[in-house]
């Protein structure tokens, strides 16, 4: 068990650019999940996976994010047209599917900063 | 609808003093219920969860927790802190929907 692993731990980028984070879950795990975090506040729900189906998704969500996992295992976030506002620490967690609900582990995070 | 509360947004106690951090759940049958921190430029750990069984929970770090039913709580507690022990605590149900949490200071 490895954990789960986050790529890259930084980025910087320009208004307007698009950029991709990739996250490797646990690798018996099959739920996965995505978060936003900002200064001060609690991780924000985004988008959730079980296997490679995308079974949930938050209204914080635009149109401009994008996330796939393509064969149920790494996942991809895409931000395309970067704004300030998207600024802000992006985590992924994964988890198993036992009853009763297994713990979630997450990875170290993407620190995203738009210029 | 979060169902799991944390009534207090920031807490200060002393080097060596025991701790006591709050959490409330609204639920009809037993919860799941999870204690994470997160410590400054560090990732969310878990620190212990309850599913079912003793209602006293023992987790890492020194840290434990116990299931009050008829009061709603899954009270975190430490008998004596450490400076590093200063983070931000999140109570959580299975449904993992964070609040502000709880952000734990420590004075020398």
């Amino acid at each position: 068990d490895t954990g789960v692993s986050q790529n890259p731990r930084h980025k910087i980028t320009k208004r307007g650019q698009n950029v991709t984070f990739r996250c490797d879950p646990i690798s018996e795990h099959n739920r996965l999940y995505w978060y936003r975090q900002t200064l001060g506040q609690g991780p924000e729900f985004l988008t959730y996976f079980q296997n490679e189906a995308q079974l949930e998704k938050s209204r914080l969500l635009s149109d401009r994010f994008s996330a796939e996992r393509p064969k149920g295992s790494f996942s991809t976030l895409e931000i395309q047209r970067t704004e300030q506002g998207d600024s802000a620490m992006y985590l992924c967690a994964s988890r198993g599917s036992a009853l009763p609900p297994d713990t979630q582990y997450f990875g170290p995070g993407t620190r995203l900063t738009v210029l | 609808a979060q169902s799991v509360t944390q009534p207090d947004i920031h807490i200060t106690v002393s080097e060596g003093a025991s701790l006591e951090l709050r959490c409330n759940y609204s639920y009809g049958a037993t919860p799941y219920l999870f204690w994470y921190v997160q410590s400054p430029g560090q990732g969310l750990q878990l620190l212990l969860k309850y599913f079912s069984g003793d209602t006293l929970v023992q987790g890492i770090k020194g840290f434990e927790a116990e299931f009050k039913r008829s009061q709603s709580s899954f009270n975190l507690r430490k008998p004596s802190v450490h400076w590093s022990d200063a983070a931000e605590y999140f109570c959580l149900d299975d449904k993992i929907i964070f609040g502000k949490g709880t952000r734990l200071h420590i004075l020398p």
